[in-house]
């Protein structure tokens, strides 16, 4: 059992907006960083966004991520078929002093 | 540009121990931390642990403590995750990724298949 809760899946048509949610506790989430990754199918996790909000080189801006209190957001806009994929959100855990993972949830484009 | 290496997949029997590589090109060693994370079939993401490729320093989950070793040759520019006692929960796929302790995995190597099977 993951000690982040995501949704289990998440779907929308092209080009609409899909909003992922990852719920944690002021042990994680409340007092750290959230970073959230994109896994395609068969492929490794890829860096999405990082320090709640912040989007690597290279991410467009399409993909977007907020933080309030002990739950963290990802926003995806302009929805296309590439999207299709697992996310995840991570932060550290100061009281398992461990880095901890969310559950995942997996976009699908209708 | 910067790449995380790792090598092939593993079959090994209950019990037995596997050790998986990780090569790093692209950037200076020493100068970033490499986590380990494992992803059984169908299932989320698992923190292994860390090692600090500078100075050498360690840090694990305490659900693998006992039984993960991860060691690094700079000389090599590579990192090493041995897991022993094998059993057949740990099939996996096992990433290195690039990233300090507390902060974002920003690099990730393609993954090790370690099959655990008699």
């Amino acid at each position: 059992q993951s000690v982040l809760t995501q949704p289990p899946s998440v779907s929308a048509a092209p080009g609409q907006k899909v909003i992922i949610s990852c719920s944690g506790s002021s042990s994680n989430i409340g007092n750290n960083y959230v970073f959230w990754y994109q896994q395609l199918p068969g492929a490794a996790p890829k860096l999405l966004i990082y320090e709640n909000n912040k989007r690597p080189s290279g991410i467009p801006d399409r993909f977007s991520g907020s933080k309030s209190g002990t739950s963290a957001t990802l926003g995806i806009t302009g929805l296309q078929t590439g999207d299709e994929a697992d996310y995840y959100c991570g932060t550290w855990d100061s009281s398992l002093s461990a880095y901890v993972f969310g559950s995942g949830t997996q976009v699908t484009v209708l | 540009q910067v790449q995380l290496v790792q090598s092939g997949a593993e079959v090994q029997k209950p019990g037995a121990s596997v050790k998986v590589s990780c090569k790093a090109s692209g950037y200076t060693f020493t100068t970033y931390a490499l986590h380990w994370v494992r992803q059984a079939p169908g299932q989320s993401l698992e923190w292994m642990g860390w090692i600090n490729a500078g100075n050498g320093n360690t840090k694990f989950s305490q659900m693998f403590q006992d039984r993960v070793t991860i060691t690094r040759d700079t000389s090599a520019s590579t990192a090493y995750m041995e897991l022993s006692s094998l059993r057949s929960e740990d099939t996996a796929m096992y990433y290195c990724a690039r990233g300090n302790l507390r902060s974002q995995m920003d690099v990730w190597g393609k993954g090790t298949t370690v099959t655990v099977s008699s």
